[in-house]
């Protein structure tokens, strides 16, 4: 089976540009995550949908950043317009919750690295 | 989900010897328990989801507890062999499923 497929791997961008990442979960799985990883805050929460409905976007970090989830087999998260700051390695992760009181482990892609110059 | 720490942030064990870390968290809210390793340039892969308090699961040398009345997790590794050196992270999650975790315990396996 395909594991999450994020693209693009690597991203380099000068600052004011727009950046979009993409994110293809595992198919049958209902919940997505987005996570952003730094050296100073660790693997922090963004983003995350159940059933492509965004549930909670308190970590979304400023109104540059946006995501969306148009079906159950893709989502994006854009940034416009980039920062320096923005430079870290963009996590997408799925899961299967289902209904009644199993817990899905997560699955995650293997991350895009954004450097934004 | 606020506060989840981990200690210690770094840890160097010898090879064959036992070694345990801790992770914190509020236990309002809780619905489960999550470890992850994370080897370098790799992706964080699960090792245990727990639910229940006093739950206890164990994966070859490696186990874990959970006690959520005080909102703390243990994991154990014995016998540490090199290829355990890893990133090694917790997640609680909440009645929301809302999953954030700790920053991690660094296990550096000594030959």
């Amino acid at each position: 089976d395909a594991g999450v497929i994020q693209s693009p791997r690597h991203e380099v961008t000068e600052m004011g540009q727009e950046v979009t990442l993409r994110c293809k979960p595992i198919s049958g799985h209902d919940y997505l995550f987005w996570y952003r990883q730094t050296m100073m805050r660790g693997l922090e929460l963004l983003i995350y949908f159940n059933n492509n409905v965004p549930i909670d976007d308190s970590g979304m970090p400023e109104d540059r950043f946006s995501a969306k989830m148009p079906n159950a087999s893709f989502s994006t998260l854009k940034i416009q317009p980039s920062e320096p700051r923005d430079s870290a390695v963009y996590f997408c992760a799925s899961s299967l919750r289902g209904a009644g009181a199993y817990t899905g482990e997560l699955f995650f892609g293997e991350g895009s690295r954004l450097t934004v110059l | 989900i606020l506060n989840v720490e981990q200690s210690p942030q770094s840890l160097h064990v010898q090879e064959g010897d036992s070694t345990n870390f801790t992770c914190s968290f509020p236990s309002s809210n809780f619905y489960a328990l999550h470890w992850y390793r994370w080897e370098t340039a790799k992706s964080p892969e699960a090792l245990f989801v727990m639910t229940l308090n006093g739950d206890e699961k164990k994966k070859g040398r490696i186990s874990a507890t959970l006690n959520t009345k005080e909102g703390y997790s243990y994991l154990y590794i014995k016998g540490s062999q090199p290829e355990d050196s890893a990133t090694y992270l917790c997640a609680p999650q909440n009645r929301d499923d809302k999953i954030i975790f700790g920053k991690g315990t660094r296990l550096h396996i000594l030959p």
